[in-house]
C-alpha cells in the first residue's frame, strides 16, 4: 500500500524559508507514471495546489506562488521536497503531499489518489 | 484561471436523506478533468469521484457524480453517519493546473 509522509519544522519565522520533505513508501517515485504534488490548506479554509514534479525533475507550479516555490525530487531516497521562501503569516497552513495522474503521462483522468496525512506549518516570530 | 464555485456552503441533513452538492465552473471543464474529494476533521482529503462520474477504489455506490461543461453534481443517495464531512470539487487544466472549489460542508440536522 502506497504511503506518503510529510516532515519538517512546524514553526517558521517570517521572511525565512519553509522546507518540507515527503517520503514515499510502498512504491517507487522513479519510473512511475505519476506526478507528485504539494497542496496546502490554511486552518479552516480550502485547498490550494502549490505545484507538482515528475521523477525526471519536470515541474509545474501555481503562478501565484511560482516566484517563491521550488519542488525537487530525490529518487534515491524516494522523496520529494518543497521550499517556500520569504514566508509570511499567510503561508500558515497544513501542507500535504499527494500523487496525481496526468494526461501528459497517458492517464486522461487526472486526480490526486494518494495523500499524506499533512503537516501543520505555522509562520510566526 | 478556472474558478470553481460550490453550493450550498453548508447542507444540513439527517442520516438516510439524499444530499445533492453542486460545483459550477467559470468556464467549461472537460468531464474527464473534474474530481470530488471528501475531507473529515483532522484528515487529508480522500478521492471520491474522478472523471466527473467514476468512483474511486473502495468508494460506496451511494456516492455518484454527474455533469458536464460548467455544472457538476455530487450525489449521496442515503447519508450514512460517516458521510458528514466537507466535500471539494477540483478541476484540472488551464493555469493554475489544478484548482479546488471552496467546499460544501454536510452536517447533521
Amino acid at each position: 500500500q502506497l504511503q506518503l509522509q510529510e516532515s519538517g519544522p512546524g514553526l517558521v519565522k517570517p521572511s525565512e524559508t519553509l522546507s518540507l520533505t515527503c517520503t514515499v513508501s510502498g512504491g517507487s517515485i522513479r519510473g512511475s507514471s505519476y506526478y507528485w504534488g504539494w497542496i496546502r490548506q490554511p486552518p479552516g479554509k480550502g485547498l490550494e495546489w502549490i505545484g507538482s514534479i515528475y521523477f525526471s525533475g519536470s515541474t509545474y507550479y501555481n503562478p501565484s506562488l511560482q516566484s517563491r516555490v521550488t519542488i525537487s525530487v530525490d529518487t534515491s531516497r524516494n522523496q520529494l521536497s518543497l521550499k517556500l521562501t520569504s514566508v509570511t503569516a499567510a503561508d500558515t497552513a497544513f501542507y500535504y503531499c499527494a500523487r496525481h495522474s496526468s494526461p501528459s503521462l497517458g492517464d486522461l483522468l487526472p486526480r490526486f489518489d494518494y495523500w499524506g496525512q499533512g503537516t501543520l506549518v505555522t509562520v510566526s516570530s | 484561471e478556472i474558478v470553481l464555485t460550490q453550493s450550498p456552503g453548508t447542507l444540513s441533513l439527517s442520516p438516510g436523506e439524499r444530499a445533492t452538492l453542486s460545483c459550477r465552473a467559470s468556464q467549461s471543464v472537460s468531464s474527464s478533468y473534474l474530481a470530488w474529494y471528501q475531507q473529515k476533521p483532522g484528515q487529508a482529503p480522500r478521492l471520491l469521484i474522478y472523471g466527473a462520474s467514476s468512483r474511486a477504489t473502495g468508494i460506496p455506490d451511494r456516492f455518484s457524480g454527474s455533469g458536464s461543461g460548467t455544472d457538476f453534481t455530487l450525489t449521496i443517495s442515503r447519508l450514512e453517519p460517516e458521510d458528514f464531512a466537507v466535500y471539494y470539487c477540483q478541476q484540472y487544466g488551464g493555469s493554475p493546473l489544478f484548482t479546488f472549489g471552496p467546499g460544501t460542508k454536510v452536517d447533521i440536522k
